[in-house]
């Protein structure tokens, strides 16, 4: 079975930093582009990054980048997200999602639960 | 960026009713356009991906058509586990896009 489970969440001041983790299960996760998607209290969805097979090629928007860096770590079956500089406008739910598009195009069949970040002092 | 704009934002539909979601896009997408729903508290679903093509397990009842910027959701006798908040994203190129949701009630 597919499973997808984000850590990492909690509260932070702002400027300061996290880390998401997303653990990949059922399925080989070097074989397919990763995706973070966040979602804001009450609000819609905002794509965040991609991350193809073997971590050589990354895509933020425009949002976060310069802020945050995804990466993976095949062997260990991790997705992660370092989120640097944080701000309010941080605050949401964060989504990971696998992509089975081979192109990295962004069909997310399986999301894992999510992980909140609240950015407060 | 390209915007996707959806309407309406929420409707109200009774059971057995037929659903229709519309979404457009800022330039052409040819059929670049997937279709989720959302639940309160759940993550996405995947619906419909590449404008019309339905995900393995996903019921019959749900269709989508469209290309180029207009596309269409359609639920054709709406269930009660369908009252949900439903999103168009379109996957042609970076920045992939949302649109702002479409939240069908209980009437």
């Amino acid at each position: 079975e597919v499973q997808l489970v984000e850590s990492g969440g909690g509260l932070v001041q702002p400027g300061g930093s996290l880390r998401l983790s997303c653990a990949a299960s059922g399925f080989t996760l070097r074989s397919y582009w990763m995706h973070w998607v966040r979602q804001a209290p009450g609000k819609g969805l905002v794509w965040v990054s991609r991350i193809n097979g073997d971590g050589s090629s990354t895509y933020y928007a425009d949002s976060v980048k310069g802020r945050c860096t995804i990466s993976r770590d095949n062997a260990k079956n991790t997705l992660y997200l370092q989120m640097n500089s944080l701000r309010a406008e941080d605050t949401a739910v964060y989504y990971c999602a696998r992509d089975w598009t081979a192109g990295g195009t962004f069909r997310g069949d399986y999301w894992g639960q999510g992980s909140l970040v609240t950015v407060s002092s | 960026d390209i915007q996707m704009t959806q309407s309406p934002s929420s409707l109200s539909a009774s059971v057995g009713d037929r659903v229709t979601i519309t979404c457009r896009a800022s330039q052409s997408i040819s059929t670049s356009l997937n279709w989720y729903q959302q639940k309160p508290g759940k993550a996405p679903k995947l619906l419909i991906y590449a404008a019309f093509s339905l995900q393995i397990g996903v019921p019959s009842r749900f269709s989508g058509s469209g290309s180029g910027t207009d596309f269409t959701l359609t639920i054709s006798s709406l269930q009660p586990e369908d009252f949900a908040t439903y999103y168009c994203q379109q996957s042609y190129i970076t920045p992939f896009t949302f649109g702002g949701g479409t939240k069908v009630e209980i009437k």
